[in-house]
């Protein structure tokens, strides 16, 4: 089965950095994505590490380690738009079929 | 950029009756697509995987009679919730993985605006 452990929630000040951790577990490893979903509303794409290393994007970064079954989403100068949920998904090989799983998602509060 | 498209986004409907909730890949074309299901500050719970041409594969627990799926064309899948009940009251999402390049560099999985589906 393939089993992800990201925090529930996190809170930060606005203009700060803050750093969301996911570790996994999972067989037929392929890759891993990173979405931000507003409440009610669909999740948007941000990322998808194949590879280890960091990964930057404008103001936010994932970094990927394969053998410590770890990932991190980086989120700098954060602003108050940036209050979200953060979901890490891990996408494995199940037959062919490269299937999606993700955490229960972080909730990140930016506060002034 | 990539852009999937679902329909309805909001839907009431009595119970008893089915709903079909369309997805629709605007701009690539997608042999695969997922349809998950979210409760309130909840994560997404894949329900099915939805192959173009092929019957979908459902996950443990997922009813195939009451969750019609279909993947007619490279564009297109339904979700029909058959008789519909108050607990069927949920977020339903789509996605479509987009193996031409996307911002995910070959592997990116974009999804609908979402359906919100009240059965009452």
């Amino acid at each position: 089965g393939q089993n992800i452990d990201q925090p529930t929630e996190m809170t930060a000040t606005e203009g700060a950095i803050v750093q969301i951790n996911c570790t996994y577990q999972t067989s037929g490893f392929n890759g891993l994505f990173w979405y931000q979903q507003h409440a009610g509303e669909a999740p948007t794409f941000l990322s998808y590490n194949v590879l280890d290393g960091l990964e930057e994007k404008g103001r936010f970064s994932s970094f990927l380690s394969r053998s410590k079954g770890y990932s991190y989403l980086l989120l700098k100068e954060l602003q108050m738009k940036d209050s979200a949920s953060y979901l890490c998904a891990v996408s494995y090989d199940s037959g062919g079929s490269y299937i999606p799983t993700f955490g229960r998602g972080t909730s990140l509060i930016v506060h002034p | 950029g990539a852009v999937v498209s679902q329909h309805p986004s909001w839907v009431i409907c009595k119970s008893g009756t089915s709903v079909k909730i369309e997805c629709r890949s605007l701009d690539f074309q997608a042999t695969t697509m997922f349809w998950y299901r979210q409760f309130p500050k909840q994560s997404l719970m894949l329900m099915a995987t939805s192959n173009e041409g092929s019957k979908a594969t459902y996950e443990q627990g997922v009813e195939k009679d009451k969750f019609l799926i279909n993947h007619a064309s490279l564009t297109l899948s339904t979700l029909t919730v058959t008789s519909a009940h108050p607990e069927d009251s949920s977020f339903y999402i789509c996605s479509a993985r987009d193996w031409t390049g996307g911002a995910g560099g070959g592997n990116t999985i974009y999804f609908g605006e979402g359906s919100w589906l009240t059965v009452v």
